[in-house]
């Protein structure tokens, strides 16, 4: 089976500019989680989807957003970027509903804010 | 709020020797308790983990302990060898994909 896959691998933006970045699950996997990762503040959750339903939400601004598709493909979306949003996004996916279980990570979408 | 906190934030060790990293929850609720390894440039894979019924689990040179009286869990690695260096990082979770990961921890096992 194909891994997660997400695209764009590498983006640059400058202050002020909205990103939507990509995440396709494993084949089978209907859970998707994002997460935030940056030196300072480590591995932070963004949100989690099921069946195109956000279950939860981190502690982020409501400039971040994100869906999911029927085919279980995610998107999310910042708009109005600040420096501080450049970092690595990291989707992951998992085999099972109701209930934690091992996620299996993407390669990351790194953006760094100009 | 939910929070992780992992000691020590960098770890060096010789090779042969033992490695091990220590988390504490704030969420007595919490259920599942996963370890991640991270490499240079590479995506979290998951090495091991816990769930909130069982105290221990051990898997080669690998094993995780749970106190949840203490909400405390560790990862045991014996035996270290080069091939263990990265950063690796605990979690905890309840009943969801939501991971409220540790801070990480930077392991260098030296030959």
């Amino acid at each position: 089976k194909a891994g997660v896959t997400q695209t764009p691998r590498y983006l640059i933006k400058t202050r002020g500019q909205q990103v939507t970045l990509s995440c396709s699950p494993i084949s089978g996997h209907r859970s998707v989680s994002w997460y935030q990762q940056t030196p300072g503040q480590g591995l932070q959750f963004l949100f989690e989807y099921f069946s195109e339903t956000q279950r939860n939400k981190g502690n982020f601004p409501g400039r971040f957003s994100g869906r999911q598709f029927s085919n279980s493909r995610s998107e999310m979306n910042v708009s109005t970027l600040e420096l501080g949003d450049s970092a690595l996004y990291l989707c992951a996916s998992s085999p099972v509903s109701g209930g934690a279980s091992e996620q299996f990570f993407g390669p990351g979408t790194r953006l760094t804010v100009l | 709020g939910e929070n992780v906190e992992q000691h020590p934030s960098t770890l060096s060790v010789q090779e042969g020797d033992s490695a091990v990293i220590k988390c504490t929850y704030s969420d007595s609720a919490s259920n599942y308790f996963p370890w991640y390894k991270q490499e240079l440039g590479k995506r979290p894979q998951l090495i091991i983990d816990i769930r909130s019924n069982v105290g221990e689990k051990k898997d080669q040179r690998i094993a995780v302990t749970l106190n949840k009286t203490a909400k405390h869990f560790s990862l045991h690695i014996t035996e270290t060898q080069p091939e263990d260096s990265a950063v690796y990082f605990c979690a905890a979770s309840l009943n969801t994909d939501k991971l409220i990961f540790g801070t990480g921890t930077r392991l260098q096992v030296f030959p």
